[in-house]
């Protein structure tokens, strides 16, 4: 497909569980970005990738919540111990540089967590 | 670091007319970029329109214009001709250090 997909559009799991949630960005995007948006809130940054490596994590909120890129496409956002305050959208975002280019967005994982 | 401040919950307008969804920033950056981008019930985030700070003229997208003002540091966004299809929510956006999100503004279109 053209656009930025995620997968799974939407994980249930109990509190304590381990979770993956998978973006496959647009073919050719360099940058990557990860968000989370809460109930009615705009989505709040977590984390952003140039290539492989973490240009920027300073938004992930402990060390319970990890992300990789090993070959430069697509990414998974990890997720130790969930918590019920873990429960949001989690956006995937790709664009060709930087974010000074259009950021595009996958249409989200929506993780509820019990 | 820099905030996003969308002070309109909800906005309602008649299809046909016009409506400005307001927002105001603050950073510290001397170059940086804005952004309008809408989310349909369906999630997907979808840009609207961009302003690149160091430009002076208003950034201008068909039926979507924006009142970039830079010393106020507010960028308010303009919807003309209201179309049923622009019901969303409205995000306003900025770039520098990181890319931060207003809270969102719901935007309502009356038939």
């Amino acid at each position: 497909g053209a656009g930025v997909s995620q997968t799974p559009s939407n994980k249930v799991t109990e509190k304590g569980k381990y979770v993956e949630l998978r973006c496959d960005p647009i073919s050719g995007h360099t940058a990557l970005y990860w968000y989370r948006q809460s109930l009615g809130q705009g989505p709040e940054f977590l984390i952003y990738f140039q290539g492989t490596g973490a240009a920027d994590d300073s938004g992930l909120p402990n060390d319970r919540f990890f992300a990789v890129r090993p070959e430069g496409s697509v990414s998974t956002l990890k997720i130790q111990r969930t918590e019920r305050g873990d429960s949001a959208v989690y956006l995937c975002a790709s664009s060709l540089i930087d974010s000074y280019n259009e950021q595009f967005f996958g249409p989200g994982t929506r993780l509820t967590v019990l | 670091a820099q905030t996003v401040t969308q002070s309109q919950p909800e906005m309602s307008v008649q299809e046909a007319e016009t409506v400005t969804l307001s927002c105001t920033y603050d950073t510290s950056e001397s170059d940086y970029y804005l952004f309008w981008y809408k989310q349909p019930p369906s999630r997907q985030m979808i840009l609207v329109i961009r302003q690149e700070a160091y430009k002076q003229q208003n950034a201008t997208e068909n039926r979507f214009s924006v009142n970039f003002q830079k010393a106020a540091k507010s960028f308010s966004l303009k919807i003309s001709d209201s179309q049923l299809g622009d019901a969303a929510m409205y995000f306003c956006a900025s770039y520098r250090p990181d890319m931060r999100f207003g809270a969102g503004t719901r935007l309502t279109v009356k038939p």
